[in-house]
């Protein structure tokens, strides 16, 4: 097992373009999170999914950000006509469904967006 | 909704000074409560957790105790090492048996000097 794997590892690109992201969680794990942190804060909550179901979506996803999870495994997320404000390290983690499985939540490196 | 609100910081200390983080947090029912910490060019790695009320999360010396009574989860240390130098986060998710969305404080930067 390799953890959680988040590609690419840095991003930059121009304002208007769209990017994508891919997380590949833990084989075991069928919950799978986005969150963004910018620095200097904690990270924010996205959304998740259990299985390829998206569970929840923060208000803070915009309709230009959508995820995926189509077969229940890996996860894209795309962020269409990016902007300044999207620069941020995006976070991938995984975990099981039932909280009683020890170690909780496993976090991959991140991507780090820059808009310039 | 949920919050979670942790110590301003930066906090710098010597080698082997004693390490308090306050972490207090707001949620509905019996959460349970994390802290995370982040090493300089690396991603977030649980430190500890605790699942229910008056609970003690351990590890590499570091512990927290599961207040519910004062909505806390303080993070110590008897005695620092300059390797303990990183962000530390303060963290909740949803109460019940499944896991949910992680809700985090907004950070902690831990400087320790020899």
């Amino acid at each position: 097992d390799t953890g959680v794997s988040q590609n690419p590892r840095h991003k930059i690109t121009k304002r208007g373009q769209n990017v994508t992201f891919r997380c590949d969680p833990i084989s075991e794990h069928n919950r799978l999170y986005w969150y963004r942190q910018t620095l200097g804060q904690g990270p924010e909550f996205l959304t998740y999914f259990q299985n390829e179901a998206q569970l929840e979506k923060s208000r803070l996803l915009s309709d230009r950000f959508s995820a995926e999870r189509p077969k229940g495994s890996f996860s894209t997320l795309e962020i269409q006509r990016t902007e300044q404000g999207d620069s941020a390290m995006y976070l991938c983690a995984s975990s099981t469904r039932w909280n009683r499985v020890l170690g909780g939540y496993t976090f991959g490196s991140g991507t780090r967006l820059t808009v310039v | 909704g949920d919050s979670v609100t942790q110590m301003e910081g930066p906090v710098t200390l010597s080698e082997e000074a004693f390490l308090t983080i306050n972490c207090t947090y707001t949620a509905t029912g019996y959460p349970s409560l994390f802290w995370y910490v982040q090493y300089p060019g690396e991603g977030l790695q649980l430190l500890l957790k605790a699942t229910k009320a008056d609970d003690k999360g351990s590890n590499k010396g570091f512990e927290a105790t599961y207040r519910k009574e004062t909505t806390s989860f303080h993070l110590e240390k008897g005695s620092v090492q300059v390797s303990d130098s990183a962000v530390y986060f303060c963290a909740l998710s949803p109460g019940g048996t499944s896991y949910g969305k992680l809700t985090f404080g907004q950070g902690t930067i831990l400087t320790v000097h020899p």
